[in-house]
Parts: C-alpha cells; sequence; structure tokens
C-alpha cells in the first residue's frame, strides 16, 4: 500500500539555519503531496502541496518539489525562524477514482527553532 | 469563521465508558474523516465519509463507530473506552475535489485510565 517515510525528529536550528527535512513516498497511483504543519496546541493545517512530478510548492518561504524519480518531496527553508518552530507532516493523497481525498501522512518531524 | 469544531479538547475516561467526540464543520464539505495521532506513528485514519449517510472505514477502524446523518456532523463514539485508544484525535474536512485542502481541527486529548 502507499507510505511516507519522513526522516526522525527532533531537529534543532539556530535562527537563520538553512532547513531541510526529508520525505519520500511510495504510491501505487500518481499521488499529490503534501506538507502539513502543527502548531503547538493547533491542529494541522496546509503548508504547500504539488500534484504532478516536477512541481514545486512553496508558501511562507518554504519549499518543496515532486520528484517522481526518487519518488521524494524533501522540505527546505533557507532561513528559519523561531515563529517555525512546529511539526511538519509529509503527506500524500492517491485519487483512487472515487470522491475522496484520504490523506496518509508520515510520522512528522518536531522542529526546534532556537534564537 | 468556525471551520471545524470539535468538542470536548479534553476528556479522560476510565475503561469500559463510552463517549462521543463530536465534529461540525461548517464549510458544506462532503468529505469528512477522523485521525488519531500517537507519537512516533504520526496520523492514522479511523474512518471517513464522502457524504450525508456514507461512511467507510479506515486504517485503524477497531473500537470506533460514526454516523454521518449531515453534511455538518461527524461524530466518532468510542463503545466501549480501552487504554489503547489513549491518544489526540483529529477531525478533519475537505471537499472531494481531488487534491483539495484538507481543514483540521484543533483536536481532542483523550486520556483512557
Amino acid at each position: 500500500g502507499d507510505s511516507v517515510t519522513q526522516m526522525e525528529g527532533p531537529v534543532t536550528l539556530s535562527e537563520e539555519a538553512f532547513l531541510t527535512i526529508n520525505c519520500t513516498y511510495t504510491a501505487t497511483g500518481y499521488p499529490s503531496l503534501f506538507w502539513y504543519v502543527q502548531y503547538p496546541g493547533e491542529g494541522l493545517q496546509l503548508l504547500l502541496k504539488a500534484t504532478k512530478a516536477d512541481d514545486k510548492g512553496s508558501n511562507k518561504g518554504f519549499e518543496a518539489t515532486y520528484r517522481k524519480e526518487t519518488t521524494s518531496f524533501h522540505l527546505e527553508k533557507g532561513s528559519v525562524q523561531v515563529s517555525d518552530s512546529a511539526v511538519y507532516f509529509c503527506a500524500l493523497s492517491d485519487f483512487y477514482g472515487g470522491a475522496t481525498n484520504k490523506l496518509i501522512f508520515g510520522t512528522g518531524t518536531l522542529l526546534a527553532v532556537q534564537p | 469563521n468556525a471551520g471545524v469544531t470539535q468538542t470536548p479538547k479534553f476528556q479522560v475516561l476510565k475503561t469500559g465508558q463510552s463517549m462521543t467526540l463530536q465534529c461540525a464543520q461548517d464549510m458544506n464539505h462532503e468529505y469528512m474523516s477522523w485521525y488519531r495521532q500517537d507519537p512516533g506513528m504520526g496520523l492514522r485514519l479511523i474512518h471517513y465519509s464522502v457524504g450525508a449517510g456514507i461512511t467507510d472505514q479506515g486504517e485503524v477502524p477497531n473500537g470506533y463507530n460514526v454516523s454521518r446523518s449531515t453534511t455538518e456532523d461527524f461524530p466518532l463514539r468510542l463503545l466501549s473506552a480501552a487504554p489503547s485508544q489513549t491518544s489526540v484525535y483529529f477531525c478533519a474536512s475537505s471537499s472531494t475535489v481531488p487534491n483539495t485542502e484538507a481543514f483540521f481541527g484543533q483536536g481532542t486529548r483523550l486520556t483512557v485510565v
């Protein structure tokens, strides 16, 4: 079945450091890929997405490129801030031909940014 | 903008008790789902619904029931709580248009003792 694998955390960085969180996936169809972020005490919210190979999703300085050849969707940011401290989830959604939008999540990566 | 509203935020149950976690959305979304979040395991799908009167099982459905009598509401029932159901539960909703954004509630932290 479909699955998502993320790098384990926690990831601890100093402010203004470069961030990469690795994500790889396994899917039988042609999935769309997502990054969701969970701030402390809150639900998840969409950070960015890409729906086909070579698409780049971007938002709030974060970027991720859908790489079909390496089945990857790594999250990057050039300069992190303390306010970026959160748990980041990589997820996929495979359109099974029906009216569903089931999301399959990775285990999440905790990012802690220190001033 | 209410979005997805879950109640309660926190709950402690004794083993064997029953309870219902409430979820309501005001975005007229057809698709709704319940996840549980456990350390080291990410979010796992419990049940989902593609519209009123239609529900289906996800990855970890055992011990949980759902119903969908209206578009807005999607309650999750624990008939006989077990310590293994201690978790954080999230309700989500989205359009049935493929690959659209899912909106999540703030979660219910459930402890079964």
